[in-house]
């Protein structure tokens, strides 16, 4: 089936600087991938769709200066958290869609974010 | 893509049958109902997902009801490791998924 790598898995970081995640689809092209952020005990919230060769598209409230999502290839999206603060301490998602099908949209394992 | 209402949360022994309900009355005609489960600090993992006929795999059974406006996720014998949070989610697949609350379902030994 389908597979999604995210990295890191986790990773700690000091107030003010950035960060970057990578989530790569291994065995497809995904033109479109998702950015999701999970903090404890809550739901999966969308924060926005990244799209191959063309700007992201954010969800209202989500900054988009703050988190710089960089879609270069059909295999690869980056989200970087800029000026890392506690507050974004979160568990970010990532997901690709690879079309029609049973597992149409993958999900990578998730990066647990610590800003200290 | 039409939202879902399911209950919070439910207890299942542990080789019983665990059957999860979804509400989704407004679904439209293009949309099907997809399941996912997400374990305690993972990303969410696929089950099943269905148009308007019952579905089954290696995973789980999806019954829909001829009207659509509901399905119920079944996991024949439940284990300890299916102890998660499942989320029945509707959409045309063209789009992002929204997730709602999900249902937190505790395998009991």
């Amino acid at each position: 089936g389908a597979v999604v790598s995210q990295h890191p898995s986790w990773v700690i970081c000091k107030s003010g600087t950035s960060v970057k995640i990578e989530c790569r689809s291994l065995d497809f092209q995904a033109t479109t991938m998702f950015w999701y952020r999970q903090f404890p005990k809550q739901s999966l919230m969308l924060m926005a769709t990244s799209n191959e060769g063309s700007k992201a598209t954010y969800e209202q409230g989500v900054e988009k200066d703050k988190f710089l999502i960089n879609h270069a290839s059909l295999t690869l999206s980056t989200l970087t958290v800029t000026s890392a603060h506690p507050e974004d301490s979160s568990f970010y998602i990532c997901s690709a869609n690879r079309g029609w099908g049973e597992d149409g949209y993958t999900f990578g394992s998730g990066t647990r974010l610590t800003v200290v | 893509d039409a939202k879902t209402t399911q209950p919070t949360s439910m207890d299942c022994a542990e080789g019983r049958a665990a059957n999860l309900p979804c509400n989704h009355s407004t679904i439209s005609g293009n949309e099907y109902v997809y399941w996912y489960r997400q374990i305690h600090s993972q990303g969410p993992q696929y089950i099943i997902h269905g148009l308007k006929n019952n579905e089954t795999n290696e995973m789980a059974s999806l019954i829909i009801t001829e009207d659509r406006k509901s399905s119920t996720l079944i996991l024949p014998h439940a284990t300890l490791r299916d102890t998660a949070v499942y989320y029945c989610i509707v959409t045309t697949g063209a789009n992002n998924l929204f997730f709602g609350t999900g249902t937190r379902l505790t395998v009991i030994p």
